[in-house]
């Protein structure tokens, strides 16, 4: 079974602050995607990453896929209230019937405060 | 917004009952899914449907079903409802079965609640 550990699980910082959040499995992944959901509301995609070691970057938000496409990684630079929410990670699925859908990591909460 | 939409938003019903939430892809997308959200299992996939095929299943239960109709609107039926299946329930959809990446995009939601 293909899973993803996210870590930390909760993060509560100050507004300015940097912050690092992780998503690891022992599974390889053809694709990587994180999401970011408001309370009430569906997940929305920030990006996807497909070559291991590639960097991409959406603003304030750098997004790493690991060597070994195993692992990937959210650093949050100058952290604004906007940013609070649950960043969940999903790999695309290579095994049994669930082949090609995506498999979720339980997410990390956080909350920047003013 | 996603472009997806799902009826209704909230819906509050007692164990044993049965319900139909809705969802409509956003246009052009063939494949739709369904997850179940619970603050103690995240994010499940429960089922995938591309062009009316079931294409593949998830942690669903046999109570819970679904169909995708011809103009690509698709309906989770859950029955014999317990108080367990009270979550959040989301659709999902994107353009083409089997693309590498399989972006999905979110409805809103339907959030249950079983009394």
């Amino acid at each position: 079974t293909q899973l993803l550990e996210q870590s930390p699980q909760f993060l509560s910082i100050q507004e300015g602050e940097n912050l690092t959040v992780y998503c690891n499995s022992s599974s390889v992944f053809s694709s990587l995607q994180w999401y970011r959901q408001e309370p009430g509301e569906g997940p929305v995609l920030l990006v996807t990453v497909v070559t291991g070691g590639e960097v991409k970057k959406l603003k304030r938000l750098t997004f790493q896929f690991g060597d070994a496409r195993k692992d990937s990684s959210l650093h949050i630079t100058a952290a604004q209230p906007g940013d609070t929410g649950l960043y969940l990670c999903a790999g695309r699925s290579n095994y049994g019937g669930s082949q090609g859908n995506l498999i979720f990591g339980k997410g990390t909460k956080l909350s920047v405060k003013p | 917004d996603s472009g997806v939409t799902q009826t209704p938003k909230h819906l509050i019903t007692a164990t044993g009952q049965r319900v139909t939430l809705r969802c409509s892809p956003r246009s052009g997308d063939l494949s739709v899914y369904w997850y179940q959200q619970s603050l103690d299992q995240g994010l499940q996939f429960l089922i995938q449907y591309y062009n009316g095929e079931e294409r593949a299943k998830g942690n669903i239960l046999e109570r819970f079903s679904a169909q995708q109709f011809p103009d690509l609107h698709s309906e989770l039926n859950l029955s014999s409802l317990e108080l367990g299946d009270s979550a959040l329930y989301f659709c999902a959809s994107s353009v083409i079965l089997g693309t590498s990446y399989n972006e999905q995009f979110f409805g809103p939601g339907t959030r249950l609640t079983v009394l």
